[in-house]
């Protein structure tokens, strides 16, 4: 079985300010994608970037980028001039890859992102 | 652009009955999922459906659960006999075809509370 493990529950940057949110994750599986998802007051998942495990180059989505270290396991966030509308929870998760498109998502605690005006 | 829906937005049952969560999604993906999040925890996975049959199913979807995809636009989610635990935000989700993005789509979430 996967976990992921988010070790910062909340975090408060100031408006134009980059922030990096932490993600590790611990899984046996050799092919696998992570993805950030985030989740407003409204509660609605929005995705905002995946990685796929077995690309070394780092996805970017516009002021979103990942920092994605495959041997330690860790997958962080990074939001460049970061915007009011940032203000968030962001879930870090895990889907294993086995060919199909039936796998569940694994999904970590979250990290409560507030930006600041 | 497509989205997944969610009806209803929020249901109030009593401890024991029934009820079905309804979602459509988007119409030319082909596999879907269910999560639910009981409040301030994070998201855990129920169950994915293909091809008219469960693929994988969590710890969590127990007896108490099932799913259905009734017609060609539905997929259902049924709690029989709900218990004061049942009480979470439910999201379905949506993927294309494998081989395609495999990003999955989710919809605005049912608020299920059981008293």
């Amino acid at each position: 079985a996967q976990t992921v493990t988010q070790s910062q529950p909340e975090m408060s940057v100031q408006e134009a300010e980059t922030v990096t949110l932490s993600c590790t994750y611990d899984t046996s599986e050799s092919n696998y994608y992570l993805f950030w998802y985030k989740q407003p007051p409204s509660r609605q998942m929005i995705l905002v970037i995946r990685q796929e495990a077995y690309k070394q180059q780092n996805a970017t989505e516009n002021r979103f980028s990942v920092n994605f270290q495959k041997a330690a396991k860790s997958f962080s966030l990074k939001i460049s001039d970061s915007q009011l509308g940032d203000t968030a929870m962001y879930f870090c998760a895990f889907m294993k890859h086995e060919g199909g498109g039936a796998d569940g998502l694994t999904f970590g605690k979250g990290t409560h992102l507030i930006i600041q005006p | 652009e497509p989205e997944v829906t969610q009806t209803p937005s929020h249901q109030v049952t009593q401890m024991g009955q029934e009820v079905i969560l309804r979602c459509v999604p988007i119409s030319n993906h082909l596999y879907f999922y269910w999560y639910r999040q009981i409040l301030g925890q994070k998201v855990e996975f129920l169950v994915s459906f293909y091809n008219n049959e469960i693929s994988e199913k969590s710890e969590i979807f127990d007896d108490q659960f099932s799913v259905e995809r009734p017609d060609g636009s539905n997929f259902t989610l049924k709690i029989r006999s709900t218990k004061l635990e049942d009480s979470a935000m439910y999201f379905c989700a949506s993927s294309p075809l494998a081989g395609g993005p495999i990003e999955q789509y989710f919809g605005p979430g049912t608020r299920l509370t059981v008293t």
